[in-house]
């Protein structure tokens, strides 16, 4: 199993411009996340999803959209880039179980923007 | 609404010494909380995680936590401060009942001294 995988691991961006985030899971798990850190900020969460066709909005859900067309992909899209956005983005999985059930991250994207 | 607190963003020790990372969270649901660590330029790893069979959760390298629910608190502690051990740490609850995502603290950044 490869686990979550982000792709892109960095982009640079001018502002204004639109790109989306890449994540993928084969553990077949339903709940999916995605956080940013920031320095000083810890991991601050966008937007999760619980299944195929359901969003909700996280912590800081401005400037992103999701979507969940199947169990394995939850791309996180920037409409219009801004210098704020920059920072690391992390794609998390986790199985429906028990309610501790423990997190699997992706490797991050470093994202910038000019 | 779940939050967290972590107690100092900066926590220095030397070699052997005592670990104490302080965390105080807000929750309108019984809380399941964790421990994160994050290693210099890596993803982040679980360190432990509260299951409510018992109040003090050992993890991973020596690290473990108790909750005590009076005190809204699940302070990580580490007897001997190992080099190794320098890394950032956050402590982390569910957001909701159904533990779908996390909210994570800000973080603590341990550095050890030999």
């Amino acid at each position: 199993n490869a686990g979550v995988t982000q792709t892109p691991k960095f982009q640079v961006l001018k502002t204004g411009q639109s790109m989306t985030l890449q994540c993928a899971q084969d553990m077949n798990h339903e709940y999916m996340s995605w956080y940013r850190q920031d320095p000083g900020m810890g991991l601050r969460l966008i937007h999760y999803s619980v299944g195929a066709g359901i969003t909700d909005q996280g912590e800081v859900p401005n400037g992103y959209n999701v979507s969940r067309s199947t169990t394995e992909d939850f791309p996180l899209r920037l409409l219009s880039a801004a210098p704020s956005q920059t920072s690391v983005y992390f794609c998390a999985s986790r199985d429906r179980g028990a309610t501790n059930e423990k997190l699997f991250f992706g490797s991050g994207t470093q994202l910038s923007v000019l | 609404a779940q939050s967290v607190t972590q107690l100092g963003s900066h926590v220095s020790v030397s070699e052997g010494a005592l670990v104490l990372l302080r965390c105080n969270y807000s929750s309108s649901v019984p809380p399941y909380l964790f421990w994160y660590v994050q290693y210099p330029n890596q993803g982040l790893q679980l360190l432990l995680k509260y299951t409510s069979a018992a109040t003090l959760v050992k993890g991973i390298n020596g690290f473990e936590a108790e909750f005590k629910k009076s005190e809204t608190s699940f302070h990580l502690t580490k007897p001997s401060a190992h080099m190794s051990d320098a890394a950032e740490y956050f402590c982390a609850v569910t957001k909701n009942q159904a533990g779908t995502a996390l909210i994570f603290g800000k973080g603590t950044t341990l550095s050890v001294s030999s």
